[in-house]
């Protein structure tokens, strides 16, 4: 029973552009969310994080969305560079205020900007 | 500051054998979390350790277990390893602030063959 997707695999978009990275979770309890960047033979690193009472957190060129009645968030990056590309997982937790033990996972989504 | 090092980064094992997998946190940060990522499944937490103390488990069977000693330092071992072990092991540290500070080390890469 997956409680974070993802359901895009992957995402191309055009340098300058804006990329839109979609997740979902079913879990009601999840209070924190966090998106992170991985890039190959590396660990993730933490980009941006939302907690449930907010619906929107701004940083630099990243923006988290949350929408909890639909139980929907989105990760916007503008504009998109090449230095962007790389495997993006949404991440929630339950209680913990987005401190990283039990973390539940999406799959990833392949994010590729292209120049 | 230096990051979260987890040693090996790569290793071979026989099924059956066993593996000790090493984390050395940021200093200053006292919990320790373990995440096993696999193609098939994703990211997946194993168990946090906190001031020496296992405080989360994750779904995984017996014979994934961890430890983490006074410095903070942690480490995981899996016994009688299997084929569907393979994977990448993160750890994570974190000073336990809201806001997700946690810190992801570059992984240890195990295969089992």
């Amino acid at each position: 029973d997956q409680q974070v997707k993802q359901n895009s695999p992957s995402l191309s978009v055009q340098e300058g552009r804006i990329s839109i990275l979609n997740c979902d979770y079913t879990n009601s309890m999840f209070d924190y969310f966090l998106w992170y960047k991985k890039y190959p033979a590396e660990g993730p690193t933490f980009l941006i994080s939302i907690s449930s009472i907010k619906d929107k957190n701004e940083d630099g060129r990243f923006t988290v969305f949350l929408n909890k009645s639909a139980k929907h968030l989105s990760l916007h990056i503008v504009p998109s560079q090449p230095g962007d590309s790389a495997v993006y997982f949404c991440a929630a937790s339950a209680g913990s205020g987005g401190s990283n033990y039990k973390l539940t996972f999406g799959k990833g989504t392949l994010l590729t900007v292209n120049p | 500051k230096a990051g979260v090092t987890q040693t090996p980064r790569y290793l071979i094992k026989t099924r059956g054998q066993q593996v000790t997998l090493s984390c050395s946190p940021i200093s200053g940060h006292r919990s320790v979390s373990w995440y096993q990522q696999t193609p098939g499944q994703g990211l997946q937490f194993l168990f946090e350790y906190f001031s020496e103390t296992q405080r989360n488990k994750g779904n995984f069977p017996g014979r994934f277990s961890g430890r983490q000693f006074s410095n903070s330092r942690s480490e995981m071992n899996v016994s009688t390893l299997e084929l569907g072990d393979s994977a990448l092991y993160l750890c994570a540290s974190s000073s336990n602030r809201p806001g997700g500070d946690s810190t992801f080390g570059s992984g240890t890469r195990l295969t089992v063959v």
